[in-house]
């Protein structure tokens, strides 16, 4: 079974800094998705963004990306230029990319709360 | 707004009793899950059906039962309710294949006294 594991409870950054979020994951599968989401005091569950594993190229929205590294199974997220909005708790989760009879359910990390100082 | 519809947003109710939670998924979704998030904790995998039968199981009680009718809407039953039951329950929707992304209602806030 696949794993997620964040390994930072809580991260701190000053507002219009750069803060870097950790997530590794465990699987055997070689093709599979990656994704953050970003849930705020609200408790809404916000995609943040997308990965798809057979690409090397790292993705990208706005001020958010990541930094995929398959061999060593890890995704971060940099947040940058980090606005009070963006405080919040942030999971990293994995789906795996089979179909034909599987589940596309998301397996997620116990996430990171974010507090964001001005 | 993800398209999600939960109802309903809040309950309260009592040790023993049944509920249920409903959910409609976005427009063309066929695929419903449902998670639970307990008091600081992640999100615990339940169930997922997919157009109308069900596809995975994950961490869901034999008290605990769901079904996802004609219409793609989806029920989530929680029965002799306890209460370590009290948690927030997500239901998210999304297309199939291509690695498409889970979205997710706005949960439903369940409270056992």
């Amino acid at each position: 079974a696949q794993t997620v594991t964040q390994s930072q409870p809580e991260m701190s950054v000053q507002e219009a800094e750069t803060v870097t979020l950790s997530c590794t994951y465990d699987t055997s599968e070689s093709d599979y998705y990656l994704f953050w989401y970003k849930q705020p005091p609200s408790r809404q569950m916000i995609l943040v963004i997308r990965q798809e594993a057979y690409k090397q190229q790292n993705a990208t929205e706005n001020r958010f990306s990541v930094n995929f590294q398959k061999a060593a199974k890890s995704f971060s997220l940099k947040i940058s230029d980090s606005q009070l909005g963006d405080a919040a708790m942030y999971f990293c989760a994995y789906r795996s990319a089979l179909t034909q009879g599987g589940s596309e359910k998301l397996v997620f990390g116990k996430g990171t709360k974010l507090t964001v100082n001005p | 707004d993800s398209g999600v519809t939960q109802t309903p947003k809040h309950l309260i109710t009592a040790t023993g009793q049944r509920v249920t939670l409903r959910c409609s998924p976005r427009s063309g979704d066929l695929s419903v899950y449902w998670y639970q998030q307990s008091l600081d904790q992640g999100l615990q995998f339940l169930i997922q059906y997919y157009n109308g039968e069900e596809r995975a199981k994950g961490n869901i009680l034999e008290r605990f039962s769901a079904q996802q009718f004609p219409d793609l809407h989806s029920e989530l039953n929680l029965s002799s309710l306890e209460l370590g039951d009290s948690a927030l329950y997500f239901c998210a929707s999304s297309r199939t294949g291509g690695g498409s992304p889970l979205h997710f209602g706005n949960g439903t806030r369940l409270t056992v006294t």
